[in-house]
C-alpha cells in the first residue's frame, strides 16, 4: 500500500538555525511528492513538488527539498529560519495521472524560538 | 494568482442535520476533489471528480457522502445526515486534467453538536 511517513510530530528550532524535516515514501513507483504548509487555522499552501529530473527542487519561502531514491526520502530543508515559519508541514505523495489522489504525512508541527 | 474558495469558512450544525459545503474550483481545472482532516488527525482523501463523475473514492466516502458539480463554476459536497464524527476541516481542491499539481483551498471547518 500507498504511504507517506513523517518520523517527526514536533520539532522545535531556534530562529536564524537550519532546517530539516523528514518524509519517507512507500510507493511502487517513484511518486510525484510535496511539502505543503498549514498556518494555525488556515489552508495548504503549496511550497514545493517534485515530479521528475533533478533530485533537488526549489520552493517558495526559501525552502527545497531533495528527493533520494535510494533513501526513499524527500526531505524539506531551509538554510536559516524565520518566526514565520512556524506552521505544521505536510509530506503527500500521488502517482500521477487519473485521479491522482495524494496520500498525506501525519505532519510535523514545527515551532521557532526567538 | 487564481485560487479555490470555500465556503462556509466554518459551520456549526445539529447532529442529524444535512450539509452542503462549497467551492469554487480555479477556473481552468478539471479534476476535483474532497479531502478532510480531524483535529490533530492527517489529511484524508474523500473523492476526486472528474468528467461529471466520481473518478475515486475512500472508504470513507460511504453514502452519507455526495457531491456535485451544479454549474460551470461549484462543486459541492453534501454530508445527507451529520454525525458527531463528522467534525472536520473539509479541503477542496482541484487540478488541470494534464497536470499533477493539486491546489487546496483554505477549508471549511464543520462542527457537529
Amino acid at each position: 500500500a500507498q504511504s507517506v511517513t513523517q518520523p517527526d510530530i514536533h520539532i522545535t528550532v531556534s530562529e536564524g538555525a537550519s532546517l530539516e524535516l523528514r518524509c519517507n515514501y512507500s510507493y511502487g513507483a517513484t511518486p510525484y511528492l510535496f511539502w505543503y504548509v498549514q498556518s494555525p487555522g488556515q489552508g495548504l499552501q503549496l511550497l514545493l513538488k517534485y515530479f521528475s529530473g533533478d533530485t533537488l527542487v526549489q520552493g517558495i519561502k526559501g525552502f527545497e527539498a531533495e528527493f533520494k531514491r535510494s533513501q526513499s526520502s524527500f526531505n524539506l530543508r531551509k538554510p536559516s529560519v524565520h518566526w514565520s515559519d512556524a506552521a505544521e508541514y505536510f509530506c503527500a505523495g500521488g502517482r500521477g495521472g487519473g485521479g491522482n489522489k495524494l496520500t498525506f504525512g501525519t505532519g510535523t508541527q514545527l515551532k521557532v524560538e526567538l | 494568482e487564481p485560487e479555490v474558495t470555500q465556503t462556509p469558512s466554518h459551520q456549526v450544525t445539529q447532529m442529524g442535520q444535512e450539509v452542503i459545503l462549497r467551492c469554487v474550483p480555479i477556473s481552468n481545472h478539471l479534476y476535483f476533489y474532497w479531502y478532510r482532516q480531524i483535529l490533530g488527525q492527517k489529511v484524508e482523501f474523500l473523492v476526486s471528480f472528474y468528467n461529471n463523475e466520481i473518478s475515486e473514492k475512500s472508504e470513507i466516502f460511504d453514502d452519507q457522502f455526495s457531491v456535485e458539480r451544479p454549474d460551470g463554476s461549484n462543486f459541492t459536497l453534501k454530508i445527507r445526515s451529520t454525525k458527531l464524527e463528522d467534525s472536520a476541516m473539509y479541503f477542496c481542491a482541484s487540478r488541470t486534467e494534464s497536470g499533477n499539481t493539486i491546489y487546496f483551498g483554505e477549508g471549511s471547518w464543520l462542527t457537529v453538536v
